[in-house]
């Protein structure tokens, strides 16, 4: 079954704390994105990659990093720079960037 | 640049009444249209999709959305609405040759089917 998976579904860190959520696609997509999402504010982006060894910052890139070494693998680390990372994080793939976006279903990171 | 408004954060409706969900845009050019649905602590799925052709799209599960140029909306409706339709709705679009990173999203809309 072709699709994208995110790991773990939810996880938990302390303050101070490097963490990096997993995104895999096998969807054959040369477009992956990050988003965060928070109650009452939709989809904000977070980094975007066209293609491997290729990233752009989105909306809310700052306190985040990522890497694109591989086509179907879009890590996306949270660093102890970002001031507010308690959310729920989606990462999408699409075919390129003029097509509809496929989701996974999201990893829920708790900092405590 | 693209922006999307959805203008109702939240619509309870009562089960099997109708309902509509709206969506306006506004684009400098002509741009792809989204529905996109979200369970609880899910991903988003995609709903259905305006790209050209017939101005009324609809999906598999009794959802349309009717693409209004002169307006700039893409409203969801939904003739009887059951209680599996509890969900945040996404309207979302993009320019045709793509946007620099994809696609621009509402903040999305609440749907609360009452018993």
């Amino acid at each position: 079954d072709g699709g994208i998976t995110q790991s773990p579904k939810y996880l938990f860190r302390k303050e101070g704390q490097n963490v990096t959520l997993s995104c895999e696609q096998n969807l054959n997509h040369d477009a992956m994105y990050w988003y965060r999402q928070d109650p009452g504010q939709g989809l904000r982006l977070i980094y975007y990659s066209q293609i491997v060894n290729d990233f752009q910052k989105g909306d809310i890139a700052e306190g985040y990093s990522v890497s694109r070494e591989k086509k179907e693998s879009f890590p996306l680390t949270v660093t102890s720079a970002q001031k507010n990372p308690t959310a729920f994080y989606l990462c999408a793939s699409s075919i390129d960037r003029n097509y509809e976006q496929y989701f996974g279903p999201g990893t829920r990171l708790t900092v405590t | 640049a693209q922006s999307v408004t959805q203008l109702d954060s939240q619509v309870p409706v009562f089960e099997e009444a109708p309902v509509e969900l709206r969506c306006n845009y506004s684009s400098s050019v002509s741009v792809y249209l989204f529905w996109y649905v979200q369970y609880p602590n899910q991903g988003l799925q995609l709903l259905l999709k305006y790209l050209s052709g017939s101005t009324l799209v609809e999906s598999i599960n009794g959802f349309e959305a009717e693409f209004n140029k002169s307006q700039t909306s893409f409203h969801l409706r939904k003739p009887s609405v059951h209680i599996s339709d509890t969900a945040e709705y996404f309207c979302a679009v993009i320019p045709p040759g793509g946007g620099a990173d994809g696609l621009t999203f509402g903040k999305g809309t609440h749907l609360i089917i009452q018993p």
